[in-house]
């Protein structure tokens, strides 16, 4: 069956230095993966996309790699601060299925 | 900046009774989408809708569910006979384009929150 699977525990980290989360899937040949922020009680918020024939995108202090051959996505926050603080969901959309299906997310928590 | 709005906020309801969940997508977007998280679980797809049509949905969505763009800019999620297991937040989200081929990249509204007693 088809899985998406991030670390469920919990990532602390101290303010400054890099955050880095691991998305791994089976059996998905996805077209393109996205990750996604939420903080609680809130909607989740796009962040960035990596397409199946791209190895790295960054965007600001966020960089994301996508390895088709090793099944995973890894999601880096350089400098990170307090305010990076939420959980970050992976996304896989499958263009057999047509469908965005997400992963369960991990909390960071940047501390002061 | 354009938002997607969803309405009401927060809804309790008996078990067994009808509810519907409503949404303004963006104004030009053409591709909509429910999505629904348990509390503490993720967030789970339901259904696409394209063109006045569904055009995918899960095995969540059963004939309990059903959903409906009356107006041209409303999109309504209607459960018929609420149960206990329905409890959860549900997200309306839309996207300019279909989710192959650009950025896809889906606008979520900040939920309503299903409560069934």
């Amino acid at each position: 069956s088809q899985k998406i699977e991030q670390n469920s525990e919990a990532l602390n980290i101290q303010e400054g230095k890099t955050a880095t989360l691991t998305c791994n899937y089976t059996n998905y040949s996805p077209a393109y993966l996205q990750w996604y922020r939420q903080d609680p009680g809130r909607g989740p918020v796009f962040l960035l996309l990596i397409r199946e024939n791209e190895k790295e995108k960054r965007k600001e202090r966020l960089k994301v790699t996508f390895d088709t051959t090793l099944k995973q996505s890894l999601f880096h926050i350089t400098a990170s601060q307090p305010a990076d603080s939420a959980t970050y969901l992976c996304a896989l959309f499958s263009s057999n299925t047509g469908k965005l299906i997400f992963g369960q997310g991990t909390t960071l928590q940047v501390k002061p | 900046e354009p938002e997607v709005t969803q309405t009401p906020s927060h809804q309790v309801t008996q078990m067994g009774q009808e509810v519907i969940l409503r949404c303004v997508p963006i104004s030009n977007h053409l591709y909509f989408y429910w999505y629904r998280q348990i509390l503490g679980q993720k967030v789970e797809f339901l259904v696409s809708f394209y063109n006045n049509e569904i055009s995918e949905k899960s095995e969540i969505f059963d004939d309990q569910f059903s959903v409906e763009r009356p107006d041209g800019s409303n999109f309504t999620l209607k459960i018929r006979s609420t149960k206990l297991e329905d409890s959860a937040m549900y997200f309306c989200a839309s996207s300019a384009l279909q989710n192959y081929g650009n950025t896809g990249e889906l606008f979520f509204g900040e939920g309503s929150r299903l409560t069934v007693l």
